[in-house]
């Protein structure tokens, strides 16, 4: 079944902290990995893509295969890095997005 | 990028009645998809709107309840009939532009209350 899980429904750290949400896939085939973040008042947006291998505000996400993770990364936080981040996935010739049930990150001052 | 609007961008409905949002995008697109998402959830796609052809419906979801139109590459409808308070969601579209690099672009929502 195709399926993402994101197993953290908040995760609160502190302003120059590093970040990590995490997220593991289950998909049969190649999947192609997203985050989509929704900051406050704002409509869902992309925030990277794993075949882009770019990072986006300071955020990077590796495939790992072997793991079937792709978490979401940065090394230092900042204020305007809370929002709700949802990671999905994209797979078949619909390209249809399966969504996590997502992470509302919280950056304390 | 794609620039999409929504109308309404929220309703109170009575039980029983039924609601049409409407999608409209700046700049033709070749998919356009209807995602739900229900109180403290995740989006869970609802179905892909064709153009020029019936939708596809994902498991759980049937035409009955949900009805789509795609007239043409820029503007779809999703009717919620006969609404029950279950039915009480953000109800969101998202369109991929012909850019082919699968992106998605999503709608500001509707924010839909049944009593």
């Amino acid at each position: 079944a195709q399926r993402v899980t994101q197993p953290e429904k908040l995760l609160s750290v502190f302003k120059g902290a590093p970040v990590e949400l995490k997220c593991n896939y289950s998909y049969s085939g190649s999947p192609e990995l997203f985050w989509y973040v929704q900051y406050s008042r704002q409509r869902l947006q992309l925030l990277l893509r794993h075949i882009s291998r770019e990072s986006i505000k300071g955020f990077t996400a590796d495939l790992n295969k072997g793991e079937t993770s792709f978490h979401l990364k940065k090394p230092f936080a900042q204020e305007e890095d809370s929002a709700m981040y949802y990671c999905a996935l994209s797979g078949g010739a619909t390209n249809k997005l399966i969504f996590g049930t997502g992470t509302l990150l919280a950056i304390q001052p | 990028s794609a620039v999409i609007s929504q109308k309404p961008s929220r309703d109170i409905c009575q039980r029983g009645t039924s609601l049409t949002i409407q999608c409209q995008v700046d700049s033709q697109v070749t998919m356009m998809f209807w995602y739900r998402q229900q109180p403290g959830q995740s989006l869970t796609l609802i179905a892909t709107a064709n153009q020029g052809s019936e939708a596809t419906y994902e498991s759980g979801f049937v035409i009955d309840k949900f009805p789509i139109s795609r007239p043409n590459l820029t503007f779809s409808t999703l009717t919620v009939s006969n609404m029950s308070p279950e039915d009480s969601s953000i109800y969101l579209c998202s369109v991929e532009p012909f850019t082919g690099n699968n992106e998605q672009f999503f709608g500001p929502g509707t924010r839909l209350t049944v009593l």
